[in-house]
């Protein structure tokens, strides 16, 4: 089955212990991007990739690191969590440009972190 | 500067009639455009997109229509099913539809009441 897969689901952290959330996509996509919602603020773009070790910042960068050296996997690393960080989070995947197939990001089911 | 705006937080429509969610956006580079569909505890889902060089994009139940003088798209839903009760997003692209940098507005929760 076609899927992006993120974990854990749920992490209730405290401030300033470093942390780790996994994707994995299994559609050789090119495109991989994640995204936090936050209530009243809609999905904000952090960080994207647009291939292995090709990577940029989104809308939301700050306090956030990612690497992409494997096309597969696009972890997203909080070196130091605030609690302003606490949302809810999307890894998704895509080909690289909308035309060629007409369809849009696939998105992991979430990550609702904590940080207390 | 939001650059994508969803301006109506919710809307409640009765099943069997149409539901239109409204999206305008303020950079002319947006060549892309796309709607997605959030369940709660779950990622948004595509549901439909068009380019800048359309005005009108049909399936099924969905359409989007693109005012690119007004930069405004809509997307209409018809007829309308509880099932269709959900939080929709707008979302634009440019560089020729390249997905690396998706921008979101802030989304629309559809209520439809049987």
């Amino acid at each position: 089955e076609a899927q992006v897969t993120q974990n854990p689901r749920y992490l209730i952290t405290v401030t300033g212990k470093k942390l780790t959330v996994t994707c994995s996509q299994n559609m050789n996509h090119e495109y991989m991007s994640w995204y936090r919602q936050d209530p009243g603020l809609g999905l904000r773009q952090i960080y994207y990739s647009m291939n292995v070790e090709v990577t940029d910042k989104g809308d939301v960068p700050e306090g956030y690191k990612v690497s992409r050296k494997e096309k597969r996997n696009f972890p997203l690393i909080l070196e130091s969590p605030s609690p302003n960080q606490t949302s809810l989070y999307f890894c998704a995947s895509s080909l690289s440009r909308i035309g060629l197939a007409n369809y849009g990001y696939t998105f992991g089911s979430g990550t609702r972190l904590t940080v207390v | 500067d939001q650059q994508v705006k969803q301006n109506s937080p919710s809307l409640s429509v009765q099943e069997g009639r149409i539901s239109i969610l409204n999206c305008d956006y303020t950079n002319s580079m947006f060549d892309y455009f796309l709607w997605y569909k959030k369940y709660p505890a779950e990622g948004p889902t595509f549901l439909i997109s068009i380019s800048s060089i359309k005005d009108k994009n049909e399936d099924g139940r969905f359409t989007v229509f693109l005012n690119k003088s007004a930069k405004h798209l809509s997307l209409h839903i018809v007829p309308s099913q509880p099932g269709d009760s959900a939080v929709y997003f707008c979302a634009a692209s440019a560089y020729g539809g390249s997905q690396g940098n998706l921008i979101f507005g802030k989304g629309t929760k559809l209520s439809v009441k049987p």
